[in-house]
């Protein structure tokens, strides 16, 4: 079966663009996770959607958003970038929590 | 919701040797994952153990649990170079959080 997809692979914005990343789950797979890992501060939980709800939130700010559409596909957004946000983005999938996740390869995001 | 602390911060090993990090965490867990991960890439689930799981085997991998001392251990026997990662423990309930991981080296 397919695995987690995520798009685009590598991206390089400018400082105070928006940014959309996009993440396909494994197909029946309702909950999404967004991760974001940088040298400096390791793997950090953005959020988690489960049936189209943000059920968990990390500690970043409100820059930071994502959804849920009714296909489980998920999508983040970060709007104002900043140079501090380039990091590799991860998006993991699951059939729900007490089960094991399913990463993506990551978005590598450059701000410049 | 919390993260666990792996322990060694980096291990390194010759290839055939056995290599064991452990996980603390800080309140009661429902279950807790071990994952892998490759450099720049994105990580790979190991094994998953239930809160009232022991411990647990998957090919040269085993995991133990125990819940009095909130702790976790991963052994990976007779290693190989392509063992060569960091190894991350998630204690979750609902949602996985991660600590720094053990970075592991095993030379050929």
């Amino acid at each position: 079966k397919a695995g987690v997809t995520q798009t685009p692979r590598y991206l390089i914005k400018t400082r105070g663009q928006q940014v959309t990343l996009s993440c396909s789950p494994i197909s029946g797979h309702r909950s999404v996770s967004w991760y974001q890992q940088t040298p400096g501060q390791g793997l950090q939980f953005l959020f988690e959607y489960f049936s189209e709800t943000q059920r968990n939130k990390g500690n970043f700010p409100g820059r930071f958003s994502g959804r849920q559409f009714s296909n489980s596909r998920s999508e983040m957004n970060v709007s104002t970038l900043e140079l501090g946000d380039s990091a590799l983005y991860l998006c993991a999938s699951s059939l729900d929590s007490g089960t094991g996740y399913t990463f993506g390869s990551g978005t590598r995001l450059t701000v410049v | 919701s919390q993260q666990g602390e792996e322990d060694p911060q980096a291990l390194s090993i010759q290839e055939g040797e056995n290599a064991t990090m452990n996980c603390s965490y800080k309140t009661s867990i429902n279950n807790l994952q071990w994952y892998r991960q490759n450099s720049g890439r994105g990580l790979v689930h190991l094994i998953l153990i239930r809160s009232n799981e022991r411990e647990k085997h998957s090919g040269r991998l085993r995991v133990t649990l125990d819940t009095s001392k909130k702790s976790s251990s991963l052994l990976i026997t007779a290693s190989r170079a392509a063992d060569t990662a960091s190894y991350f423990c998630a204690p979750g309930n609902n949602d996985m959080r991660f600590g720094a991981g053990t970075r592991l080296t095993v030379k050929p």
